[in-house]
């Protein structure tokens, strides 16, 4: 069964710290993976795919097929990063998203 | 903001009623979505729709319907067999075939009592 894990709920980091929010996956096939944000009283939006291998707001993630993993990193986190992050998977047709239960991260002043 | 757009925002319900969801969006996308967000469930995927007058069942599709008459919108029906309506209803867009990003309504908060 396809699956996203995002094993933090909360997460809080000090500004200037590294920030790494963890995501595993579990998928029958080549799976697309992103990482989407939603800040306070905004939308939820896009904030990168691996396939694209960009780096957003400082933000990078690299998709570790033999680990199952997509965890997104920053090394010097900034208040402005506190939002509600979610790391979702489709397959190669784009059909079907499949979302983690989302990890909320804190950056204290 | 803009480009996709649901309503109303908040809606409250007598249990036993049906209730429609609205979802439009002006981007010209062919895929549309709907998803439901419970605290700590992050987000899961009631109905998609590919293409205009076809639409699949996502993982929660029980107790909900919907329809795609028109490109540019895709309403969802929650029914009376729903058990647990009262949550925060997000509506997606995708522009289709070869491209992935998403992008998404404001959400409807429904509550059922």
């Amino acid at each position: 069964a396809q699956r996203v894990t995002q094993p933090e709920k909360l997460l809080s980091v000090f500004k200037g710290a590294p920030v790494e929010l963890k995501c595993n996956y579990s998928y029958s096939g080549s799976p697309e993976l992103f990482w989407y944000v939603q800040y306070s009283r905004q939308r939820l939006q896009l904030l990168l795919r691996h396939i694209s291998r960009e780096s957003i707001k400082g933000f990078t993630a690299d998709l570790n097929k033999g680990e199952t993993s997509f965890h997104l990193k920053k090394p010097f986190a900034q208040e402005e990063d506190s939002a509600m992050y979610y790391c979702a998977l489709t397959g190669n047709t784009g059909n079907q998203f499949y979302f983690g239960t989302g990890t909320s991260l804190t950056v204290i002043p | 903001d803009g480009g996709i757009t649901q309503s109303p925002k908040y809606l409250f319900r007598k249990e036993g009623q049906n209730v429609t969801l609205s979802c439009e969006q002006n981007l010209n996308h062919d895929a549309m979505y709907w998803y439901r967000q419970d605290p700590g469930q992050g987000l899961r995927l009631i109905y998609y729709s590919q293409i205009v007058n076809d639409f699949q069942k996502g993982d929660i599709a029980e107790g909900y319907s919907v329809s795609r008459e028109k490109k540019e919108s895709f309403p969802l029906t929650v029914t009376s067999a729903q058990k647990n309506p009262t949550a925060f209803y997000l509506c997606a867009s995708r522009l289709g075939q070869g491209s992935y990003e998403q992008y998404f309504g404001p959400g409807t908060r429904l509550t059922v009592t």
